[in-house]
């Protein structure tokens, strides 16, 4: 196992358009967040899963935000009609018990 | 957990400097406070987890403290080498239905000068 994966590193969109990332955590993991960073910021809590249930969801994520994890694997985050205030590091990170690990993030970038 | 403080922003030390940096949180519903680096281009990396108040735990030249009481965690590296530049990052994880969910600083940027 590598790690945690997250598709694609980096993404330019143009406002108003659909856009969607995924993140394979360490196959044994049960729990997958998923956080957003912008400059100057720490990372802030998105969303959470345990298994394939949707645990909590931050009150940032607006009705645009939706995330999955089907088969409680590998989960996917999408972005409907996306704004310039979007543009943001998308980190998934996953874990058993305790210590969460982290991804690489994926660059959101909306012109 | 809201209001996660982290002191200073930024830091520029010469290499071979000691340095230190502090997090703050609110004590109220603490569960565990995490530290992690993250290097430019690279995921964030775990440090350190502590859960007790007095707690003191060391990888190498960095160690960290815990005053849950007091609502403070102090990461403090000694001889900084220019490979140690990166965010400093703390994150206190609350107890009960929020199990799990980290809460992060906006971290210290330690820049290390050779």
């Amino acid at each position: 196992d590598t790690g945690v994966s997250q598709d694609p590193r980096h993404k330019i969109t143009k406002r108003g358009q659909n856009v969607t990332f995924r993140c394979d955590p360490i196959s044994e993991h049960n729990r997958l967040y998923w956080y957003r960073q912008t400059l100057g910021q720490g990372p802030e809590f998105l969303t959470y899963f345990q298994n394939e249930a949707q645990l909590e969801k931050s009150r940032l994520l607006s009705d645009r935000f939706s995330a999955e994890r089907p088969k409680g694997s590998f989960s996917t985050l999408e972005i409907q009609r996306t704004e310039q205030g979007d543009s943001a590091m998308y980190l998934c990170a996953s874990s058993l018990v305790g210590t969460q690990t982290f991804g690489s993030g994926t660059q959101l970038s909306v012109l | 957990i809201l209001n996660v403080e982290q002191s200073p922003q930024s830091l520029h030390v010469q290499e071979g400097d000691s340095t230190n940096f502090t997090c703050s949180f609110p004590s109220s519903n603490f569960y565990a406070l995490h530290w992690y680096r993250w290097e430019t281009a690279k995921s964030p990396e775990a440090l350190f987890v502590m859960t007790l108040n007095g707690d003191e735990k060391k990888k190498g030249r960095i160690s960290a403290t815990l005053n849950t009481k007091e609502g403070y965690s102090y990461l403090y590296i000694k001889g900084s080498q220019p490979e140690d530049s990166a965010t400093y990052l703390c994150a206190p994880e609350a107890g009960g239905t929020s199990y799990g969910k980290l809460t992060f600083g906006q971290g210290t940027i330690l820049t290390v000068h050779p």
